[in-house]
């Protein structure tokens, strides 16, 4: 099976800072990498599919980006609504298998 | 609007059997598709079993192959997870999912997704 790591595993960080998340496959995957958004609480929410494609609901200041085993999550301005725990998920091959997660909290 | 929700979750002894449903609404059901992905509170993902839009495809996790059994009813839109010789690490939030990509014959094609997720049912496996 595809293993999926993330760093850091926590940040704490400030309204309007910009914040990097990365995801690292240990195969290739193309451009194969889901980033799903979860607050405490609630369901995961997909945020984004195929590395860079934004759902409906999300904000431009997220964005998505890499190819092959390295991958990033951007949020440009952070808002208070974007303090969540992220998971990227790789959908190259089956069993689907998820990151451990990033936890984004308020500095 | 898609909608999932789950239900059957509770406490439940080791090595006994439980049973979720997820009632899905808003799609075409038999369109896609559908998950169980699992969540340790406090802990990360972990996708447990998957089955495609006419149940002639099945996949499950090592951890829960041969105990659990995926399933579904599309005529009542509903998917099933049938959870035998249930362990205390099976303790979890259960979330049913939908598949991203229409009619896939695979449970889990290259490039599919989870969209929508249940808003889960939690499963406590202890004496």
């Amino acid at each position: 099976d595809i293993q999926m790591t993330q760093s850091p595993s926590s940040l704490s960080a400030s309204v309007g800072d910009r914040v990097t998340l990365t995801c690292r496959a240990s195969q290739t995957i193309s451009s194969f990498l889901n980033w799903y958004q979860q607050k405490p609480g609630k369901a995961p929410k997909l945020l984004i599919s195929g590395t860079s494609s934004l759902q409906s609901w999300v904000p431009p200041r997220f964005s998505g980006s890499g190819s092959g085993k390295d991958f990033t999550l951007t949020i440009s301005s952070l808002q208070p609504e974007d303090f969540a725990t992220y998971y990227c998920q790789q959908s190259y091959s089956s069993p689907p298998v998820f990151g451990p997660g990033t936890k984004v909290d308020l500095k | 609007e898609e909608k999932l929700v789950e239900s059957g979750g509770g406490l439940v002894q080791p090595g006994r059997s439980l049973r979720l449903s997820c009632a899905a609404s808003g799609f075409t059901f038999d369109d896609y598709a559908m998950h169980w992905v699992r969540q340790v509170p406090g802990k990360g993902l972990e996708w447990v079993a998957g089955i495609n839009w006419n149940s002639g495809s099945v996949a499950y996790a090592d951890s829960v192959k041969g105990r659990f059994t995926i399933s579904r009813d599309n005529a009542k839109n509903s998917l099933y997870l049938q959870m035998n010789t249930l362990r205390p690490e099976d303790t979890a939030f259960y979330y049913c999912a939908k598949s991203g990509l229409y009619a896939s014959g695979s449970p889990f094609p290259s490039g599919d997704w989870f969209d929508p997720w249940g808003q889960g049912s939690l499963v406590t496996v202890s004496s």
